[in-house]
């Protein structure tokens, strides 16, 4: 069963503005992690965090979790045009620690 | 450093045939290996993963089969191709964990097309 569900499925918007993708799951995790993917490609991990982490960053890169809600937002400042790409958020259960779990992916699309 | 090797990039398969996708990990001993299935513009499901040599879990009943005869090594296989299994398969590797939840690398992906 999917774990992961980002919200939205595509987001579109200008070149220097901030762009937020959330991702929901159901069932209590060791981690969340999110990854790129540019299309046609393999994706590309960005950053991890913990379940006992509330907030991390990685340059334009901004990810807060709450485990409370069971959600994760990416947040991707000042977006550039290679910036455009599919998102998404991957748990790892607790139970299923070796695997992870992928949601749908957000499409970012950055208009130059 | 540790690279993954995918290979072919492309294929187009008709309905019946076998299918062999290898893929090979270098630079690391002991890897976890997966197989992904992503359909057109959709999210990516977890077939096959193992965590060592002839040790296959199988996420999915499916018209797939998976095999690890060495450490670096996997492969994905089917003895007769269905329509359905059209989309692009992805190889990833991740370290033998000392602590859960490692980082998932990619290969550069299959793109499988059966006619």
């Amino acid at each position: 069963s999917q774990q992961g569900e980002e919200d939205p499925q595509a987001l579109s918007i200008q070149e220097g503005e901030n762009a937020t993708m959330n991702c929901s799951y159901k069932t209590s995790i060791n981690n969340l992690q999110w990854y790129r993917q540019n299309s046609g490609r393999g994706l590309v991990h960005l950053i991890l965090i913990r379940s006992n982490e509330r907030e991390k960053h990685s340059g334009r890169l901004r990810v807060t979790l709450d485990t409370s809600k069971k959600s994760s937002s990416l947040l991707i400042t000042a977006s550039r045009a290679a910036d455009t790409a599919s998102y998404f958020c991957a748990t790892a259960t607790i139970q299923g620690a070796q695997k992870l779990v992928f949601g749908q992916g957000t499409r970012l699309t950055i208009n130059p | 450093s540790q690279t993954i090797h995918q290979w072919p990039a492309t294929l187009v398969q008709p309905v019946g045939s076998p299918l062999s996708l290898e893929c090979t990990v270098e630079g690391t001993s002991n890897p976890n290996l997966y197989w992904y299935r992503q359909a057109a513009g959709r999210g990516l499901q977890l077939l096959f993963y193992s965590v060592g040599i002839g040790q296959i879990s199988s996420e999915v009943p499916q018209n797939l089969s998976a095999s690890r005869p060495q450490d670096r090594q996997f492969i994905l296989s089917s003895k007769k191709l269905l329509l359905s299994d059209s989309g692009f398969y992805l190889c990833a590797w991740s370290a033998w964990p000392r602590f859960s939840g490692n980082t998932i690398y990619f290969g550069e992906g299959s793109w499988l097309t059966v006619v």
